[in-house]
């Protein structure tokens, strides 16, 4: 079975400036989607960028930048110039290329001070 | 484009009582999903719905089940409600196919079981 682990339950930011989430997983597929998730506290679950497992380049959206190491099976999500916007639960999510479930880490809770 | 929408938003049971969640996919989705997000944890996939059959179930016992309607809408139930049912349920629709399918979240059913 798929696992995804985020080992950082809270981060904190200065607004303007750069943030990294860490997410690993496992899984025995070669094939396979990653996603990092926006939770507000609205609950509406956003997503904010997304990896193909058989791309190498690295998945950006705008100020969204990820650096997916399919070896060492690790997905971290980079936030520049941070808003206070940005102040969310961050989700990482694997799933598999038959289109069916997602498998979610616990979340990291991002704050963005002013 | 409404979106992904779900009704209730919130809703207060009693232990041993049942319930019914509701769905509406975004327009165009044939494909829903649905999960249990616990306070402060990740997501868990309950089960899928496609053409009005549960294509696949995560691991949860059968008090939980589902339909799907011929307008893709979908319905979850949960019977004989224990006090760890309480959690926020998340409904994600998306399009079959052999691409990559986004999947949009709705903005959950907060449940609350006394």
């Amino acid at each position: 079975a798929q696992t995804v682990t985020q080992s950082q339950p809270e981060m904190s930011v200065q607004e303007a400036e750069t943030v990294t989430l860490s997410c690993t997983y496992d899984t025995s597929e070669s094939d396979y989607y990653l996603f990092w998730y926006k939770q507000p506290p609205s609950r509406q679950m956003i997503l904010v960028i997304r990896q193909e497992a058989y791309k190498q380049q690295n998945a950006t959206e705008n100020r969204f930048s990820v650096n997916f190491q399919k070896a060492a099976k690790s997905f971290s999500l980079k936030i520049s110039d941070s808003q206070l916007g940005d102040a969310a639960m961050y989700f990482c999510a694997y799933r598999n290329t038959n289109a069916g479930k997602s498998t979610f880490g616990d979340g990291t809770t991002l704050t963005v001070k002013p | 484009d409404a979106g992904v929408t779900q009704s209730p938003t919130h809703l207060i049971k009693t232990r041993g009582q049942q319930v019914t969640l509701r769905c509406s996919p975004k327009s165009g989705h044939d494909t829903v999903s649905w999960y249990q997000q616990a306070l402060g944890q990740g997501p868990q996939f309950i089960f899928q719905y496609y053409e009005e059959e549960e294509r696949q179930r995560g691991n949860f016992p059968d008090r939980f089940s589902g339909h799907q309607f011929p307008n893709y809408s979908s319905e979850l139930n949960v019977n004989a409600l224990l006090l760890g049912d309480s959690a926020l349920y998340l409904c994600a629709s998306s399009r079959d196919s052999r691409y990559y399918n986004e999947q949009f979240f709705g903005p959950g059913t907060r449940l609350t079981v006394l």
